[in-house]
């Protein structure tokens, strides 16, 4: 259980292009995703919180137009990355939080995707 | 700002030996942490969750160990084997008003030999 899909797996686009990332939980619900970018030998980087139904929160430092987030129902979130420029080449993993964990004191576990290898040329 | 640091360097083992991977913290009293395992190329899947009042945990071959006196988490692989070799992180929550997030440490690399 608790599955999270992410399409595509990898994609090369050309310079001044947008490109849509989708993340899918598969067998849950999940009201928040959090969409991360990890660049090669350096810690995961929380880009943005994305609350279905809600506008996402991003982190200090992204640009919300460059990259579009939207969480249209409990089961699909998002990512646009618009205008790609060569420097957003990098691995873009999304992961989903099982609806109904309270995220509270007693914490919750974070279900990955595969992750989506980006390359702009 | 808060601050995760894990064992830099790869961790090389023999089958059969039991891993042990460091998770220090510092500037933050994180009411949970966890572990997850990355392979190359690969989103991290969760491993173990340990909240701040639980000293111990195990599932299976691992073992978590959270220690908020000292601001260190160890996380053990018994009987390793070479499946085993992937990178390990540890992430802390950091709750951030209506939305706990995780910070995460860079990894440790571990090998495990035949």
């Amino acid at each position: 259980g608790a599955v999270v899909s992410q399409h595509p797996s990898r994609v090369i686009c050309k310079s001044g292009t947008s490109v849509k990332i989708e993340c899918r939980s598969l067998d849950f619900q999940a009201t928040t995703m959090f969409w991360y970018r990890q660049f090669p030998k350096k810690s995961l980087m929380l880009m943005a919180t994305s609350n279905e139904g809600s506008k996402a929160t991003y982190e200090q430092g992204v640009e919300k137009d460059k990259f579009l987030i939207n969480h249209a129902s409990l089961t699909l979130s998002t990512l646009t990355v618009t205008s790609a420029h060569p420097e957003d080449s990098s691995f873009y993993i999304c992961s989903a939080r099982p609806t109904g964990t309270s995220g509270g004191r007693y914490g919750y576990e974070q279900y990955f995707g595969p992750g989506t290898r980006l390359t702009v040329t | 700002s808060q601050k995760i640091e894990q064992n830099s360097e790869a961790l090389n083992i023999q089958e059969g030996k039991t891993a042990t991977l460091t998770c220090n913290y510092t500037n933050y009293s994180p009411a949970y942490l966890q572990w997850y395992r990355q392979d190359p190329g690969r989103g991290p899947v969760f491993l173990l969750l340990i909240r701040e009042n639980e000293k111990e945990k195990r599932k299976e071959r691992l073992k978590v160990t959270f220690d908020t006196t000292l601001k260190q988490s160890l996380f053990h692989i018994t009987a390793s084997q070479p499946a085993d070799s992937a990178t390990y992180l540890c992430a802390l929550d950091r709750n951030a008003g209506n939305n706990r997030k995780l910070i995460w440490g860079l990894g440790t690399s571990l090998a495990v030999n035949p």
